[in-house]
């Protein structure tokens, strides 16, 4: 079975700072990977999606890197700003399984 | 209108009451999930359909039952609803090989009293 975790479960930031959001798989025969965004009470929006074949995406601000071998995928997050303010979520998917992990909360702190 | 629509959004129902939720999609998509999310807990995998003949269970199946009654709607029903089943419900789809990305609705939030 699959197992996701995400460190940190909680980071507080300054405005302006980039964070940085980890987030680890134990096994590595997956398809893709992706990272969603959660507001509160709110649903998850798609951020990026990694497949397998790829080593990172890039959409504005944001950059994810994924690294099969080791099982790990980092989330960046340039110049950030209190809009950053959320939750997010990291998915593992792979035997017709998408696989989540409980999430970074992330605050930051104008 | 949203891709995927569930409805309600908030429901307070009595313990032992019988309880639908309803999600239908414009996505085209082949494959739709239930998922609940508790805090602390992520999100977990109920049900599961790839087609409208195909459902399978997933993670926390008990207590629940599901209906596939076209490609489009996707409904999950609680028989007998119990407080520990108060949580977020999700309804997803994703394209027919599954390996491309999900798509959420915006979540039923379920307390059962």
């Amino acid at each position: 079975k699959q197992e996701v975790t995400q460190i940190p479960a909680a980071l507080s930031v300054p405005e302006g700072e980039n964070l940085v959001l980890n987030c680890s798989f134990t096994d590595s025969a997956i398809y893709n990977l992706q990272w969603f965004r959660q507001d509160p009470g709110k649903g998850l929006t798609s951020l990026l999606l990694i497949q397998s074949s790829q080593r990172e995406q890039t959409s504005g601000r944001l950059n994810a890197s994924l690294d099969k071998s080791s099982g790990r995928s980092t989330l960046y997050i340039a110049a950030s700003q209190p809009g950053d303010s959320a939750t997010y979520l990291c998915a593992a998917y792979g035997n017709n399984r998408l696989a989540f992990g409980k999430g970074n909360q992330v605050v930051v702190i104008p | 209108d949203a891709d995927v629509t569930q409805t309600p959004r908030n429901r307070i129902t009595k313990t032992g009451k019988r309880i639908m939720l309803e999600c239908s999609q414009t996505k085209g998509h082949d494959r739709m999930y239930w998922y609940r999310q508790d805090p602390g807990l992520g999100l977990r995998l109920i049900y599961y359909s790839f087609d409208v003949k195909d459902i399978n269970k997933g993670e926390i199946s008990d207590g629940y039952s599901v209906s596939r009654q076209a490609q489009a709607k996707f409904s999950l029903s609680l028989e007998s609803a119990i407080p520990n089943q108060t949580a977020l419900y999700f309804c997803a789809t994703s394209d027919s090989l599954g390996i491309g990305s999900y798509t959420f609705g915006s979540g039923t939030r379920l307390t059962v009293v």
